[in-house]
């Protein structure tokens, strides 16, 4: 995605839509797919992982599906909420131990 | 302790001045991993040790930069001459064992200003 500097993208949504956060990773090697959330004054925190060798993963409330074809990860959250409002980040990993992140997107959840 | 604990939360100093950030892993994790986090920026790798040796330092940005881990648990992140292009918050991760596919979990961070 663009450099948006200071400025995240931002999505906001209404409490109980579904949300889809978008992510455009750039290592074609890598192998191994993370999204965490991130609220503000906290560290980042794991919400659901995929390998290389799936295109979709399922956990509570959070889907995360992966093209590698287009080298693109999306997460869907069903039934949105107020407590969802965070930052969002994709990691990827290329086999080795260090994460990779991208720049990350801002969930806004309308009560 | 239940996760992964940093000190100080805040850490405010002058330009030219060395400081140092602690870490506190998840009891019994092998791995531990320094980041830092500019404002609006994704978490960027430092440092990753695997017990006590960096099995990979090459994100640290410069000569500045030093990290230790002498017992394989707790590590140090030094940082001489401060300046204020350093001014970020500093994370540290930890993980069961190194390599791929091991979750990673955080700290809260130590937000770090240099004036």
């Amino acid at each position: 995605g663009e450099s948006v500097g200071l400025h995240l993208p931002t999505l906001s949504v209404q409490e109980g839509d579904n949300s889809i956060i978008n992510c455009a990773y750039s290592n074609s090697a890598s192998d191994y797919f993370i999204w965490y959330k991130q609220e503000s004054g906290k560290g980042p925190q794991f919400i659901i992982d995929i390998r290389s060798n799936m295109d979709k993963r399922q956990g509570q409330r959070v889907t995360v599906l992966l093209n590698k074809t287009v080298k693109h990860l999306s997460l869907q959250i069903a039934a949105t909420q107020p407590g969802d409002s965070a930052v969002y980040f994709c990691a990827e990993n290329a086999g080795y131990s260090t994460l990779t992140f991208g720049k990350g997107t801002m969930l806004l959840v309308s009560p | 302790g239940a996760g992964v604990s940093q000190t100080p939360s805040n850490k405010v100093t002058e330009k030219g001045k060395y400081v140092e950030l602690r870490c506190d892993p998840i009891s019994g994790h092998t791995a531990l991993y320094w980041y830092r986090q500019s404002l609006g920026q994704g978490p960027e790798f430092l440092i990753y040790f695997q017990g006590t040796g960096a099995a990979d330092d090459s994100g640290l940005p410069n000569d500045r930069f030093f990290a230790v881990r002498p017992e394989g648990s707790v590590s140090t992140l030094k940082i001489q001459r401060t300046e204020r292009g350093d001014s970020a918050v500093y994370l540290c991760a930890s993980s069961s064992t190194g390599g791929g596919y091991n979750e990673q979990f955080f700290g809260p961070g130590t937000r770090l200003t240099v004036l």
